[in-house]
Formats: structure tokens, C-alpha cells, sequence
């Protein structure tokens, strides 16, 4: 079974600051999906960015962008110039498409903090 | 189109009651989950659909929750006999499946339901 790990359960970050957030998974696939989710306080999870196992080239969305390196299992999202409304939890996920269990595996999060 | 709708928002109970959620999921998608998130802690998977058809449920899913999806549209998750270790927040999330376009296995997810039992 996969699994997902991400050891910075809270991490806090100055205003225009750039943070990044580390997740690790464990998984015998070749090709995946992963994902990071944002969850505000209160508020519904939203998709942030999407990367496919096959795709070398690094997701980005703005000032959202990732480091995947596959070899080590490794997926991390660097937010650059943090703004206040970055202040949520950050779920990483694992998805094993095309006739594998498809569902999401996720983390167990970081809270983030924006600090004005 | 408004998203993942899920009813009710909150819903507190006492142990032994049964409780029903309702999800809505995107119109187009065919696609629907449910996922229980605890406090502190990441989505835990329930069970999916494609369609009308439930294709996994978790394992360790209790016998006493159900879920259903009969016309491949609307879901509904029943608990019953509940406990107060089934307090959390349910989720519901849709997508397209596989080949299904640029989106396909992107979950939406809707706003939850927190179930409170006392």
C-alpha cells in the first residue's frame, strides 16, 4: 500500500517570504499522480498543484511550483512570496490512475502560517 | 455550477442514532468519494464510486457505515448505531475518471459534513 509522509506537522513564514514543504511517499508504481492540497481554516480542500510520475518537468501555478525527484520519492512545494491567505493546512497525496485503486492517499499535513 | 454540495453541515447526534449525509457532486462528473478527516489529521479514504457502481471500500470501514449512489448522481452515507469515535468531518469529492479529459482525476471537494456525537 502507499503511503505518505510529511514531517513538518507546522511550519510559519514571514510575508513575501518563500517557504517550502516537504512530503515523501512510498510506493512500487512507475506511474502516479501527486498532488498538494490546500484546506484553509474552516474551508473546503482545494487542489494547488498536480504532478504526473512520467512528466520530468517540475508542476508550477503561479507562485505555487514543486520538486519532484522521482528516484528519491520526493515531492516538495515551495510557495514563493507568501501572502496571508497561504495560511492553511497543506495536504500531499498519491493517486495510482488507469485501473490501480483510484483514490487519494494522503498525508497528514502541515499547518502553515503566514505571518504579516 | 456550485461544486460538491454536501448536507447536512453539521449534524450532532446521540450515540445509537442513525445519521444520513447527502453529497451532490459536479453534474458531469462520474466520479464520487467520500473521505472521514479527524481533527489534526489528513483525509482517511471511505469508499468510492464510479457511476452507480461502489468500486472499493476501505477496510476498515465498520459494517455498520453504508453508502450509496443509486442513479449515479447523488450519494448518500449512513452510519449507523453511531459511536462517539464517529465524530469527524465527512467528506465528499468528485472527478472524471481516467481518459476522461484534462481534469480527470483532479477531486473537487465539497465543504464537508461534521458529525458530532454525543
Amino acid at each position: 500500500a502507499q503511503t505518505v509522509t510529511q514531517s513538518q506537522p507546522e511550519m510559519s513564514v514571514q510575508e513575501a517570504e518563500t517557504v517550502t514543504l516537504s512530503c515523501t511517499y512510498d510506493t512500487s508504481e512507475s506511474n502516479y499522480y501527486l498532488f498538494w492540497y490546500k484546506q484553509p481554516p474552516s474551508r473546503q480542500m482545494i487542489l494547488v498543484i498536480r504532478q504526473e510520475a512520467y512528466k520530468q518537468q517540475n508542476a508550477t501555478e503561479n507562485r505555487f511550483s514543486v520538486n519532484f525527484q522521482k528516484a528519491a520519492k520526493s515531492f516538495s512545494l515551495k510557495i514563493s512570496d507568501s501572502q496571508l491567505g497561504d495560511t492553511a493546512m497543506y495536504f500531499c497525496a498519491f493517486m495510482k490512475p488507469q485501473g490501480g485503486s483510484e483514490k487519494l492517499v494522503f498525508g497528514k499535513g502541515t499547518k502553515l502560517t503566514v505571518n504579516p | 455550477d456550485t461544486g460538491v454540495s454536501q448536507d447536512p453541515r453539521h449534524k450532532i447526534t446521540k450515540r445509537g442514532q442513525n445519521v444520513t449525509f447527502r453529497c451532490d457532486p459536479i453534474s458531469e462528473h462520474n466520479r464520487l468519494y467520500w473521505y472521514r478527516q479527524t481533527l489534526g489529521q489528513g483525509p482517511e479514504f471511505l469508499t468510492y464510486f464510479q457511476n452507480e457502481a461502489q468500486l472499493e471500500k476501505s477496510r476498515l470501514l465498520s459494517d455498520r457505515f453504508s453508502a450509496e449512489r443509486p442513479k449515479g448522481s447523488f450519494s448518500t452515507l449512513e452510519i449507523q448505531r453511531t459511536e462517539q469515535g464517529d465524530s469527524a468531518m465527512y467528506l465528499c469529492a468528485s472527478s472524471l475518471g481516467w481518459g476522461q479529459g484534462n481534469g480527470a482525476n483532479v477531486l473537487t471537494f465539497g465543504a464537508g459534513s461534521r458529525l458530532t456525537v454525543l
